[in-house]
């Protein structure tokens, strides 16, 4: 079944844990993203990556890192996280976003069923 | 930077009656996108439309784009209780290689 898979789907640590929350796709996606959903403020877009060692700083990278060591696979790693980065996140991808000189088409994006995490 | 914006943020409407989601935007696109979301669950692609194009189709979905006015609205007809979620556009603007997403309508249809 072609799907997106987060772990872990539901997370409570401490303020300075590390922590690591994976993505994985199964339909041979170039593009994952991650995005945050917070009330009132819809979902922002955190980082994402057009293919394998191209990763790029969406609207709230702040507190976050990821890699893409393998197309399947992009991990979203708080180094330190503390209580504002509270939220339901979600991995996505999508086939392709292709790029023809200046225009990026933005092609359809699969969801995972996200994790929600709670920072004390 | 936000960059849809749903209107109206709730609708609660009666089965079989339609339901109509605007959503406006700020920049030129590539294309508009909407999703649907039930309760604390991923989104759901539903259908995408091209700056092309001005009117799409897909089952009981309509959904209709106008680039000068820079809108797009999102008809669900004949409604139904399981089409209670809420719903969001998501816009792919030139040269930015992102997916913009408003912060989404809720809508309630009652049995």
């Amino acid at each position: 079944e072609a799907q997106v898979t987060q772990n872990p789907r539901y997370l409570i640590t401490v303020t300075g844990k590390k922590l690591t929350v994976t993505c994985s796709q199964n339909m041979n996606h170039e593009y994952m993203s991650w995005y945050r959903q917070d009330p009132g403020l819809g979902l922002r877009q955190i980082y994402y990556s057009m293919n394998v060692e191209v990763t790029d700083k969406g609207d709230v990278p702040e507190g976050y890192k990821v890699s893409r060591k393998e197309k399947r696979n992009f991990p979203l790693i708080l180094e330190s996280p503390s209580p504002n980065q509270t939220s339901l996140y979600f991995c996505a991808s999508s086939l392709r976003a292709v790029s023809t000189g200046a225009r990026v088409l933005q092609e359809t994006q699969y969801f995972g069923p996200g994790t929600r995490l709670l920072v004390l | 930077s936000q960059q849809g914006e749903e209107d109206p943020q709730a609708l609660s409407i009666q089965e079989g009656e339609n339901a109509t989601m605007n959503c406006s935007y700020k920049t030129s696109i590539n294309n508009l996108q909407w999703y649907r979301q039930n309760s604390g669950r991923g989104l759901v692609h539903l259908i995408l439309i091209r700056s092309n194009e001005r009117e799409k189709h897909s089952g009981r979905l309509r959904v209709t784009l106008d680039t000068s006015k820079k809108s797009s609205s999102l008809l669900i007809t004949a409604s139904r209780a399981a089409d209670t979620a809420s719903y969001f556009c998501a816009t792919s603007s030139r040269g930015f290689q992102k997916l913009v997403f408003g912060t989404g309508t809720r809508l309630l249809v009652s049995p």
